[in-house]
């Protein structure tokens, strides 16, 4: 089955810096990789989603990109903000359409974001 | 958009009991449903596929015996925990293909403390 590796698993940043993350997965199959932002005790958040035939979306501060050779893709969040501050995670599956397979989760990502 | 609704939300049981969980596709018909797992400060993890009108598809290590699952129209699916233990306190969190199935939408979540 599909593995999906996450680093790091805390990553601490100054505000109005940028943070990456990155994730790995095993399964060459796999064609939708979302990424969600989830606060304590909440739900999963959608922020960015990137399919295979694509190799990098933007949406405002946040990018994704994919490297599908090398079976690995990032988040990137430039001007950090506070209300940034949670727990990221990676996801990767396959489907024809993305989001109507299970999802393999990463180990996610505690971002702190310091005044 | 797409709402998945959980319930109930939180929930405190004594050992040995059993604890019902309902995920409901608000707005649209969901055919399949997807229930994972995640203990404190670790990732999601899928511990079953929901089917509606057939028998769930269990991940590898999750009893089905004990996790007892119904999906039982295209807009409700439920999770029952039997003779429930503290080691299966846990936050366990639904989710469903939104019309498309290009996204996932997830329930708010059901925290289950054992005690």
């Amino acid at each position: 089955g599909e593995n999906v590796e996450q680093h790091p698993s805390t990553l601490s940043v100054q505000e109005g810096d940028s943070a990456v993350i990155k994730c790995t997965y095993s399964d060459s199959a796999s064609n939708y990789f979302p990424w969600y932002k989830q606060e304590l005790g909440k739900r999963p958040q959608l922020i960015i989603d990137i399919r295979s035939n694509v190799g990098e979306k933007k949406d405002q501060r946040i990018a994704v990109t994919l490297n599908k050779t090398a079976k690995h893709f990032s988040l990137h969040i430039t001007e950090t903000q506070p209300e940034d501050s949670a727990v990221y995670f990676c996801a990767a599956s396959n489907g024809i359409t993305g989001g109507g397979n299970k999802l393999t989760f990463g180990t996610g990502t505690q971002l702190k974001v310091e005044l | 958009g797409a709402v998945v609704s959980q319930h109930p939300s939180w929930v405190i049981c004594k050992s040995g009991t059993s604890v019902k969980i309902e995920c409901r596709s608000l707005d649209f018909q969901a055919t399949t449903m997807f229930w994972y797992r995640q203990f404190p400060k670790q990732s999601l993890m899928l511990m079953a596929t929901s089917n509606e009108g057939s028998k769930a598809t269990y991940e590898q290590g999750v009893e089905k015996d004990k996790f007892l699952i119904n999906h039982a129209s295209l807009t409700l699916s439920t999770l029952t925990v039997t003779s429930a233990h503290p080691e299966d306190s846990s936050f366990y969190i639904c989710s469903a293909p939104g019309p498309g199935a290009t996204e996932a939408f997830f329930g708010q979540g059901t925290r289950l403390t054992v005690v």
